[in-house]
């Protein structure tokens, strides 16, 4: 089946420094892909929508020089935090739609990565 | 305004019950609606998806039901295991498919 695949699965970096994470739709073209971040307990917070070949769209509160988004092939994306801090330490997710994989009949397909610990020291 | 309500939110039972859990939403137009299983620091696991014209749709000890006229779903979970523990995600999408929303998400503990 389709398999989303993200890098690092973990990662620790200083204070000040960017990280950047990939997302990778390892066997289908994903013409979208989303980029989530999760705090311990909570839910999934959609911080983008990612579109191959055009910028990314932000949700509202979500710093787009901040976290940058690079959709630059339909089985890549890329997020990097820039000039990180401690409170951007979380749980980053990604997701990646496909059209009609399978020949589902439900619309947009939609598979998750298996998420990146970003912590900042 | 567009949302994804989910209860309870957290529940614990004992291993070998069952339980029901709850999604009530309002978005417009509807597209489908997914439920995710998610342990604890992975991704998102696809339990079921539904579009509008279905009411019903099972994965093994996982059933979940759509009733598109009152905007509301529930997820059954039959002869629950340990395993069962994890957060349970209700997803949908609307606006044929190119918005999506979250619910907040049930958090089961299945006690021995």
């Amino acid at each position: 089946g389709a398999v989303v695949s993200q890098h690092p699965s973990r990662v620790i970096c200083k204070s000040g420094t960017s990280v950047k994470i990939e997302c990778r739709s390892l066997d289908f073209q994903a013409t979208t892909m989303f980029w989530y971040r999760q705090f311990p307990k909570q839910s999934l917070m959609l911080m983008a929508t990612s579109n191959e070949g055009s910028k990314a769209t932000y949700e509202q509160g979500v710093e787009k020089d901040k976290f940058l988004i690079n959709h630059a092939s339909l089985t890549l994306s890329t997020l990097t935090v820039t000039s990180a801090h401690p409170e951007d330490s979380s749980f980053y997710i990604c997701s990646a739609s496909s059209s009609g994989y399978g020949g589902e009949r439900t619309g947009n397909t939609i598979y998750f990565g298996e998420g990146s610990w970003l912590t900042v020291v | 305004k567009n949302q994804v309500e989910q209860s309870p939110q957290s529940l614990i039972i004992l291993e070998g019950k069952n339980c029901t859990l709850q999604c009530n939403y309002t978005v417009s137009p509807f597209s489908n609606l997914r439920w995710y299983k998610q342990d604890t620091g992975r991704g998102p696991v696809s339990l079921t998806i539904m579009t509008f014209s279905e009411n019903t749709k099972s994965n093994g000890r996982y059933t979940a039901t759509l009733d598109a006229d009152t905007k509301q779903s529930s997820l059954h979970i039959t002869a629950s295991q340990l395993s069962d523990s994890a957060s349970y995600i209700c997803v949908v999408q609307y606006s044929s498919a190119s918005k999506i929303i979250f619910g907040s998400g049930t958090r089961l503990s299945i006690r021995p």
